[in-house]
Formats: C-alpha cells, structure tokens, sequence
C-alpha cells in the first residue's frame, strides 16, 4: 500500500517562474519528510526536509511546506533553472517507517526556456 | 559533506554469475546503511537496511539468500547479487545515514547491473 503518493507524475515549467510539487501522505505517524532531486543514472540528491513540529523550511531557492492536518506537503522552487530539470521524490519516516524512508513516484519536472 | 560512493557505476554479467557491489561512505561514519532498487519510470524500492556489525534486516518478498548484505565498517556495506539472472537486471542505489542527521540518508551514484 503506497504510504506516499506523488499524484503528479509531470510538470512543466517556464524558466524563472515558481514550480510547485505535491505529495500527499496517508500515514499519520509519518514526523519527518524529505524531498530528493534524481537525475538519470544517478543517485537521488537530498534538497531539503521538514519535520513535524514545523509547517515550513527555507533554503535557498526551495521552500517546503507542511499540512499535518492534510497530510499534504509541498515543495516550492523560485525561480526554476534549467539545471532543475529532473525527477523529485517526496519521502517520509517515522512510525511503524522509523529509520526507513517511503518514497512517492516522483514528479517528472522539466522547465523550459 | 555526506558523499556516499558506488562501485562498479555499471556491471554486465552472464547468468549464474554473482556480482559485489560495494557502497562507502566517504567523509562520515554511517552507523546504518540502505539498499534500494529502481525499475525504470518507477520510485525507489527499498530491499534491505543495515547496521554496523549486525545482520541485515531484509523488506517483505526480498530474498535474503540471493540478496546477501555485509555491512562490516561504519564505512562500508556490500551487496552481493548471487546467481544472478535476467531479472535482476536493475538499477541499484545504496545510501548511508550518519545518525547526526536524523533521518537524512544521502545516496550513492547507483549500480546498473545487467544480467545477459
């Protein structure tokens, strides 16, 4: 049963404007959650968490923001590269998954020129 | 910082054959370490998670015999394909997770294993 889901499986985006990820989560004992950038071949790249005791996090370009009661978080990019051109995970711990991270399908992001 | 390594980047290999892939992390002790694979166009798929000097703890339809993980440092976990087959043929990715961090793990480059 897919504890975290990426209802997206695409988006695209014209460079310099906002791209704006979502990831639902069905777990309620899920406290701390992550967003990965992959390209292909490669690794997943850690960008930024949260935990449950906030609702957002800055860092730099990417904003990630926390909705426990809807168990909905968001990832914010502004302004979109083309270097951001990639496939994002949401991932989530905690609970029954503590010490292990559940992954959503990814959101394919492509931004355009 | 938290630079996690993999080797071999690619591998081929007949069928029968077994592969070692080795997962290092570079600059921090990772008291745990993770095996994951990837099918294409799909998320990452946890196998198995490791600890330091203990064994492997593997996920539900995972085939510990098949699938044999040695975490032997707080630097370094292998995982050993045995007998490989067509099927096995995927992209495999580790990661390490310092305990500092919290939950954070940070990934290796991947494995691309395919099995002729």
């Amino acid at each position: 049963d897919q504890q975290v889901k990426q209802n997206s499986p695409s988006l695209s985006v014209q460079e310099g404007r906002i791209s704006i990820l979502n990831c639902d989560y069905t777990n309620s004992m899920f406290d701390y959650f992550l967003w990965y950038k992959k390209y292909p071949a490669e690794g997943p790249t850690f960008l930024i968490s949260i935990s449950s005791i906030k609702d957002k996090n800055e860092d730099g370009r990417f904003t990630v923001f926390l909705n426990k009661s809807a168990k909905h978080l968001s990832l914010h990019i502004v302004p979109s590269q083309p270097g951001d051109s990639a496939v994002y995970f949401c991932a989530a711990s905690g609970g029954d998954s503590w010490g292990k991270l559940q992954f959503g399908a990814g959101t394919q992001v492509v931004v355009t020129p | 910082g938290a630079v996690v390594s993999q080797h071999p980047s690619w591998v081929i290999c007949k069928s029968g054959t077994s592969v070692k892939i080795e997962c290092r992390s570079l600059d921090f002790q990772a008291t745990t370490m993770f095996w994951y694979r990837q099918f294409p166009k799909q998320s990452l798929m946890l196998m198995a998670t490791s600890n330091e000097g203990s064994k492997a703890t593997y996920e539900q339809g995972v085939e510990k015999d098949k699938f044999l993980i040695n975490h032997a440092s707080l630097t370094l976990s292998t995982l050993t394909v045995t007998s490989a087959h067509p099927e096995d043929s995927s992209f495999y990715i580790c990661s390490a997770r310092d305990g500092t961090s919290g939950e954070t793990q940070y990934f290796g480059p991947g494995t691309r294993l395919l099995v002729l």
